[in-house]
């Protein structure tokens, strides 16, 4: 499969811990999209990435999430100290440069704090 | 700032029947529109896109959606629908130029056979 792939799939957490995903892009895109996604509504960006440069944060990125892209390639978000209000799904996408307005998503990964 | 209202939020049909889902924005500028789609368990996919040229986009498997500039609005249809197209839609606004899109909260569509 060389789709979009994300890691884990589903995490549930203690309020307070720390969790770190990962995200896998297609191997030739250069763009890299976080989303958060809650029930009922549709994914709201959270920050994106052309190659290793972090280019734009939304101001649902408050300073507990930090995200990375050391080598232009995977990607890690992290959460730290986690709230119940975190929870949701964390939808990444990648994108070709020659094509940048399509997304291509991956499964997500679901989080749950209790 | 910019929004996207998908005004149907559950849509139940019987197969066969036909399907029209609405989108609008609120953005004033040039805009270039999308639909996806996200099957039950799956991830979401593109089902099709307007950049530019003609209004009414063609998708995969029989959907089409038009853009009107004067109405704001982006409404995905199909003429008959089938069971598998049960899935979740969701609209989704790039303002002209932005990398980043505005998804709208989406329509759940159940379709009986």
């Amino acid at each position: 499969d060389t789709g979009v792939s994300q890691d884990p799939r589903h995490k549930i957490t203690k309020r307070g811990q720390n969790v770190t995903f990962r995200c896998d892009p297609i191997s030739e895109h250069n763009r890299l999209y976080w989303y958060r996604q809650t029930l009922g509504q549709g994914p709201e960006f959270l920050t994106y990435f052309q190659n290793e440069a972090q280019l734009e944060k939304s101001r649902l990125l408050s300073d507990r999430f930090s995200a990375e892209r050391p080598k232009g390639s995977f990607s890690t978000l992290e959460i730290q100290r986690t709230e119940q209000g975190d929870s949701a799904m964390y939808l990444c996408a990648s994108s070709l440069q020659g094509s940048v307005y399509e997304q291509y998503f991956g499964p997500g990964t679901r989080l749950t704090v209790t | 700032a910019q929004s996207v209202s998908q005004h149907n939020h559950h849509v139940i049909l019987s197969e066969a029947a036909s399907l029209e889902l609405g989108c609008n924005y609120s953005y004033g500028g040039t805009v270039n529109l999308f639909w996806y789609v996200q099957y039950p368990g799956q991830h979401l996919q593109l089902l099709l896109k307007y950049f530019s040229g003609d209004p009414l986009v063609k998708g995969i498997k029989g959907f089409e959606a038009e853009f009107i500039k004067s109405k704001f609005s982006f409404n995905l249809r199909k003429p008959s629908v089938q069971w598998s197209d049960t899935a979740e839609y969701f609209c989704a606004v790039n303002k002209g130029g932005s990398y980043i899109p505005t998804f709208g909260r989406g329509t759940s569509l159940i379709v009986h056979p």
